[in-house]
């Protein structure tokens, strides 16, 4: 079973709606971030969260939220998606401590018309 | 700021041995990463290293570490055609609250039969 999980894996939408892309994890761990994957690029922070009720914005922030509902699970929201959010969403998880391993799950591809 | 540089692409035949180099900026950095991401996958952890150290090896993966010249690089003995894929070097600075990594833009190895 996977360890981190996310959903949907892929999703098309239009310019203005609002969508929310999921984040579970049974690892067991207290940090959870969400990063953004751009073409011919590496990974960008967007949220990052080390407890439930503890949000933090990372380098690019704007035009999304977050919610930590749980300390397994950590959602994304776009309120109102634009074509440049087009990328490859990422949720990892890691535990406290200095050497920040952190498990990757497998991505939702958002298309955004 | 922080920077991590890869080379783009990198074409070996099977058998041989690959070596994926990087480099980055942050001197504070503790910890550097090697992930490995296959097509339509999440981000895989193959292996770290810790900045006091100069090499680390595990099975057919070497990683050498020039701090001097903030060089880093990975080795891959006997490479096969599922190694095809690509490969991001990471690297996190335990003075940043967040603990984000800070990747490169990938290497993508294709390995020839």
């Amino acid at each position: 079973d996977a360890d981190v999980t996310q959903t949907p894996r892929n999703r098309i939408t239009k310019t203005g709606k609002r969508i929310m892309l999921e984040c579970s994890q049974t690892k067991g761990h207290d940090r959870m971030y969400w990063y953004r994957q751009d073409p011919g690029l590496g990974l960008r922070l967007i949220y990052y969260s080390f407890d439930v009720k503890d949000i933090n914005k990372g380098e690019i922030s704007d035009g999304y939220s977050v919610s930590r509902q749980a300390q397994a699970k950590f959602s994304l929201s776009l309120e109102s998606a634009i074509p440049n959010q087009t990328a490859l969403y990422f949720c990892a998880t890691s535990v406290t401590g200095p050497r920040n391993e952190q498990f990757f799950g497998p991505g939702t591809r958002l298309t955004v018309l | 700021g922080e920077d991590v540089e890869q080379s783009l692409f990198l074409s070996v035949r099977e058998g041989d041995s690959s070596v994926i180099n990087c480099t980055y900026t942050d001197s504070s950095s503790t910890y550097l990463y090697w992930y490995k991401q296959e097509p339509g996958a999440g981000l895989q952890l193959l292996t770290y290293i810790f900045s006091n150290m100069d090499m680390k090896q595990d099975q057919r993966l070497t990683v050498l570490l020039n701090k001097k010249d903030k060089h880093l690089s990975l080795r891959i003995a006997d490479t096969q055609t599922g190694d095809s894929a690509i490969y991001f070097c990471a690297e996190t600075n335990p003075m940043d609250s967040s603990y984000k990594l800070i990747f490169g833009s990938g290497t993508r190895l294709l390995v020839r039969p």
